[in-house]
């Protein structure tokens, strides 16, 4: 069965710093690896995604991930956070055909003034 | 264009009783799935339709339960409720099911307190 793991419950980080979101993977094949971003009773809002192509992809609000097939990793990054950044964070795999996806348990994301 | 819209937003109920939740997809997309949101559990498929069919469905009881109708929109419905349904609920669309440009988009889920 796909599944993702989120091995950190809350990632702290500096405004200004660089921020990492860790997620590793196990599926089946390919996959279709998602990011998803979570504010205080909201719905999810859609990152980024890898379908396939390039290892480094670009998403919204200055996110990037990166897969790595070796590790079955696709850590989010954002080279310089910000406090608005402040949320929850959702790594998602789906199988190819349909739309269910696999949920991380998420991390809660703070970032210090 | 709107969104995914989910109707009510909050809603209680007490035991034992049944809920029905609605879902508008966006406009063309016509594959909907629902999404249950616990803090202990965390985000849990329940079901997806397409076509007004039940494509996929997760690991849970008979009393929950959907429907999609000819325009896409979808309802969910829990019935005979436990304290332990109190949850966000996410409707997510998209075009059809497994498209090529694969994201999901979420509504902004209702929230169900069962006392």
């Amino acid at each position: 069965a796909q599944s993702v793991a989120q091995p950190e419950d809350q990632v702290n980080v500096a405004e200004g710093n660089p921020l990492t979101v860790k997620c590793t993977y196990s599926v089946s094949g390919n996959p279709y690896l998602f990011w998803y971003v979570q504010y205080p009773n909201r719905g999810l809002q859609f990152l980024l995604k890898y379908i396939t192509g390039d290892n480094l992809v670009k998403g919204s609000y200055g996110f990037e991930a990166e897969f790595n097939k070796s590790q079955t990793s696709f850590h989010l990054k954002k080279p310089s956070a910000l406090v608005s950044d402040s949320a929850l964070y959702f790594c998602a795999v789906r199988d190819r055909g349909n739309n269910r996806l696999a949920f991380g348990k998420g991390n809660q994301v703070v970032v210090i003034p | 264009k709107a969104g995914v819209t989910q109707t009510p937003r909050y809603l209680i109920k007490t035991r034992g009783q049944q809920v029905t939740l609605s879902c508008s997809p966006i406009s063309g997309h016509r594959s909907v799935s629902w999404y249950q949101q616990t803090p202990g559990q965390g985000l849990q498929f329940l079901f997806e339709y397409f076509s007004e069919t039940q494509r996929n469905k997760g690991n849970f009881p008979g009393r929950f339960s959907g429907r999609q109708f000819s325009n896409s929109r979808s309802e969910m419905n829990v019935s005979t409720l436990e304290l332990g349904d109190s949850a966000l609920y996410l409707c997510a669309s998209s075009l059809v099911p497994g498209d090529n440009t694969g994201e999901l988009f979420f509504g902004e889920g209702s929230r169900l307190t069962v006392l």
